[in-house]
């Protein structure tokens, strides 16, 4: 049974801060890994990774994929209020295109 | 505005009730999910539909009873749910191995 963990279960930072949320996987045949955010309605798209080691960019928003250490990092670099939000790591097998999903990280940014 | 539009909202309903939440895509997507959002659990991938064609039915009770007449619809009939059965239903969609696109969601309560 695929798996994904989270960490940490939520975060509390002021406004310029820097996080690192934590993604780790157990697949059987990984095919990709994916991050939403999560405010109060849909989960929306952010990355998605299949090959280890290259870094996604989207402005302070980055992430990353390790296939060796199953496991990817994202990023968010001088924080503001409105990145307070659920972040959620999903991955993906080769079977088909079903997610299974992590149990998320909730980031709340203080003024 | 995601491109998936779920109906109703909010949704309360006694244990005897029936009825159905509704999902619309219009993105042009293949393939539509339903997943349950539970307090302090991870998304739960209910039900896959490819084409039209029922590809997954990740051991949801009987009491749940999707439809999907055609790529761009899929329903979700609810019939004796029990309180445990509260939560936020997700409707998604997609293209072959890209992102899954989420609705809104509909809140659902059951007395």
């Amino acid at each position: 049974e695929d798996k994904v963990v989270q960490s940490p279960l939520s975060l509390v930072v002021h406004e310029g801060d820097t996080v690192t949320l934590n993604c780790s996987y157990e697949v059987t045949n990984f095919r990709s890994l994916l991050w939403y955010k999560q405010e109060k309605k849909a989960p929306t798209f952010l990355f998605m990774l299949t090959s280890s080691g290259i870094e996604k960019k989207s402005g302070r928003l980055s992430s990353i994929l390790d296939k060796k250490e199953l496991s990817s990092i994202l990023n968010i670099t001088a924080t503001q209020t409105g990145d307070s939000a659920i972040y959620l790591c999903a991955v993906v097998n080769n079977a088909g295109n079903m997610l299974t999903f992590g149990g998320g990280t909730r980031l709340m940014v203080k003024p | 505005e995601t491109g998936v539009t779920q109906t109703p909202r909010h949704l309360v309903m006694g244990m005897t009730n029936k009825k159905s939440l509704k999902c619309e895509q219009h993105l042009g997507h293949n393939a539509m999910y339903w997943y349950k959002q539970s307090a302090k659990k991870p998304l739960e991938l209910m039900f896959v539909y490819n084409f039209k064609e029922q590809t997954e039915n990740n051991s949801v009770p009987s009491r749940f009873s999707p439809e999907c007449p055609n790529s761009s619809h899929l329903f979700l009939h609810l019939h004796t749910l029990q309180p445990e059965d509260s939560a936020l239903y997700l409707c998604a969609s997609s293209q072959g191995n890209q992102p899954q696109h989420f609705g809104d969601g509909t809140r659902l309560s059951i007395l």
